[in-house]
């Protein structure tokens, strides 16, 4: 969706060193979300945002910190990357808690990969 | 532990009938269900959702069914087109949090 992207779109790491994703969204939404995809697990929520400096751990948070300085930019950073946060990153916007009701916006992920 | 599932990695349906989807959830605090359609290298994008005081939503050929007492929920796409060729997501509602099931990979053949 152009309204919200996400960067990089793809990535190669070392095990131990710290990532950042970035995602930008340009549609005023109020929640941001982090989502990681894996095989036999489904999309699982990892922290997520309901405002400027605003934010809470979800399912899968461990390893993982979050950022919001601005409306339009929701960071997800690894502090120190491991093979099991291998994945695919989705961010998604919501205008507010209807989205539970109207579905969330996603981006078109970031495929991680640490070795 | 996965509290929505999906049952069914894969489903292949001719073109023209009808397809169904079904997941199954354990929560049952859940009170917003959604389904999601995903094609290779995109985000999921939403296709319809229904709250727990119902137990049917229809959106052109896009059904959806609940059944409380049994924790179910199924989509039903009819009539099935190619384009409807994707993976799809259930995913249950409670509070902030959305719990996504696996997913099944729908394949209509021409």
């Amino acid at each position: 969706d152009a309204g919200i992207t996400q960067s990089p779109r793809h990535k190669v790491t070392e095990t131990g060193t710290p990532v950042t994703l970035r995602c930008h969204q340009t549609e005023n939404h109020r929640y941001m979300y982090w989502y990681r995809q894996d095989p036999g697990h489904g999309l699982r929520l990892i922290h997520y945002s309901y405002g400027v400096k605003d934010t809470d751990k979800g399912e899968v948070s461990d390893g993982y910190s979050v950022s919001r300085s601005k409306t339009e930019d929701f960071l997800l950073t690894l502090e120190s990357a491991t093979s099991s946060q291998t994945s695919v990153y989705f961010c998604a916007i919501s205008e507010s808690v209807t989205g539970r009701l109207y579905g969330y916006t996603f981006g078109s992920g970031t495929r991680l990969t640490v070795v | 532990d996965q509290q929505v599932k999906q049952n069914s990695p894969s489903l292949s349906v001719q073109e023209g009938r009808i397809s169904i989807l079904n997941c199954d959830y354990t929560n049952s605090m859940f009170d917003y269900f959604l389904w999601y359609k995903k094609y290779p290298a995109e985000g999921p994008t939403f296709l319809i959702s229904i709250s727990s005081i119902k137990d049917k939503n229809e959106d052109g050929r896009f059904t959806v069914f609940l059944n409380k007492s049994a924790k179910h929920l199924s989509l039903h796409i009819v009539p099935s087109q190619p384009g409807d060729s994707a993976v799809y997501f259930c995913a249950a509602s409670t509070g902030n949090q959305f719990y996504f099931g696996t997913g099944t990979s729908l394949t209509v053949i021409p």
